[in-house]
């Protein structure tokens, strides 16, 4: 089965500042990559997928991610946070056979005025 | 776009009791999933189903069981709840049997068992 790793489960930046989100994965096949963010009190919602097309992806919010073979990573990026960029952020992988999702525990990312 | 509805956000249970928390979604899909996330644990996959009447176990499907009788309706039943099932429930679902389709999630029920 499939591992997915996110370093740091409380990341906080200042407002306009760079915001970093790793995530890795374990398989040695590529995979399907996800990122979901998570407000308070709601289910996830698609943030950007890599499905093997460009590595690097573009999302909602002004998000981006990379994806990196040789590192196993898929690390989640923005250039200037905004107070409502505060949420939870989960990365996913889904393997090419099936359709079932592993998710890492999460990143709680806080946004300082 | 695709709206999945969980049919209780909050519900607060007893011990013992069997408890119904139901999904449906409204995009046709044929793919739907039971997730419960605990804080430090991320989500876990109880069970999913790929068609109506399927369905296959996840990581931790001990002492849950599931129903889908319609293509749009995914019920999560815990037959005798405890309290180590006071959690948050999010259901799911996706498109076809292609891998690279991403889940849809509704917003979640938070269970408290007593």
């Amino acid at each position: 089965a499939q591992s997915v790793t996110q370093l740091g489960s409380h990341v906080s930046v200042s407002e306009g500042a760079l915001v970093l989100l790793r995530c890795n994965y374990s398989s040695s096949v590529p995979p399907y990559l996800f990122w979901y963010v998570q407000y308070p009190n709601q289910g996830l919602q698609l943030l950007l997928k890599y499905t093997s097309a460009a590595t690097l992806v573009k999302g909602i919010n002004g998000f981006e991610a990379e994806f990196k073979k040789s590192e196993t990573s898929f690390h989640l990026t923005k250039p200037s946070a905004h107070m409502s960029d505060a949420a939870e952020y989960f990365c996913a992988v889904s393997e090419k056979t099936g359709n079932q999702f592993y998710f890492g525990t999460g990143t709680s990312l806080t946004v300082i005025p | 776009d695709v709206k999945v509805t969980q049919s209780s956000r909050y519900l607060v249970k007893r011990t013992g009791e069997k408890v119904f928390l139901e999904c449906v979604q409204d995009m046709d899909h044929e793919n739907m999933f039971w997730y419960r996330q605990d804080p430090g644990l991320g989500l876990r996959l109880i069970y999913f189903s790929y068609d109506v009447k399927m369905k296959e176990k996840g990581d931790i499907p001990e002492g849950y069981s599931v129903s889908r009788e319609k293509k749009e309706r995914f019920s999560l039943i815990l037959e005798s709840a405890s309290t180590n099932q006071t959690s948050m429930y999010l259901c799911a679902s996706s498109f076809g049997r292609n891998s690279n389709q991403p889940q849809h999630f509704g917003d979640g029920t938070r269970l408290s068992i007593l």
